[in-house]
């Protein structure tokens, strides 16, 4: 049981190139959720999916994009990446809304 | 506005020594309240959480919190702190009421600090 589990780990992009972020748990939960890590601000949400085959923005969902492939996956895209998306990104499920959110270890996204 | 404020950026304490980590939210309703810790290059793991009863609530690590709803708060306490529990600590509120999901407002965290 390996829990939420985010590929990759680390990774540089330079402007306008884009790139997917994968987030998986096999907890058999209902509920993901993206979150972007900044200095000094806290954790933000960027979007989420309360259920296989739904997402909704959050706080801060201006150019990213988002999927939920299956219940297990629920993957983040950058289209065109830019400097101020230089961020570390983190995933994380519950079962349902009211319940602990479970976060995976982080991907560290470098924008140049 | 919903909010959650942590005032203390970065707090130093002696090893053994107690501690209090302050947390403040601003929110329509009784919200769920959790405190989160992040180890360094590390994803963040639950200390605790309130949803309802009792208002001192026990956590992991020798952990506690309590939820005072007068004075929204909802401030993290140890009563000896080890060098292992350097890290950062985030307060964190969500919505008791229904709904799917749990959109989570994160305080913007304490860094604690442990000298020996």
């Amino acid at each position: 049981n390996a829990g939420v589990t985010q590929t990759p780990k680390f990774q540089v992009l330079k402007t306008g190139q884009s790139m997917t972020l994968q987030c998986a748990q096999d907890m058999n939960h209902n509920s993901m959720y993206w979150y972007r890590q900044d200095p000094g601000m806290g954790l933000r949400l960027i979007y989420y999916s309360a259920s296989e085959g739904t997402t909704d923005k959050g706080e801060v969902p201006n150019g990213y994009n988002v999927s939920r492939l299956n219940k297990r996956e629920f993957s983040l895209r950058l289209e065109s990446a830019a400097p101020s998306q230089t961020s570390v990104y983190f995933c994380a499920s519950n079962p349902t809304g009211r319940e602990t959110q479970y976060f995976g270890p982080g991907t560290r996204l470098l924008v140049l | 506005a919903q909010s959650v404020t942590q005032p203390d950026i970065h707090i130093t304490v002696s090893e053994g020594a107690s501690l209090e980590l302050r947390c403040n939210y601003s929110y329509g309703a009784t919200p769920y309240l959790f405190w989160y810790v992040q180890s360094p290059g590390q994803g963040l793991q639950l200390l605790l959480k309130y949803f309802s009863g009792d208002t001192l609530v026990q956590g992991i690590k020798g952990f506690e919190a309590e939820f005072k709803r007068s004075q929204s708060s909802f401030n993290l306490r140890k009563p000896s702190v080890h060098w292992s529990d350097a890290a950062e600590y985030f307060c964190a509120v969500g919505p008791s009421g229904g709904g799917a999901t749990n959109k989570l407002i994160f305080g913007t965290g304490t860094l604690l600090a442990v000298q020996p």
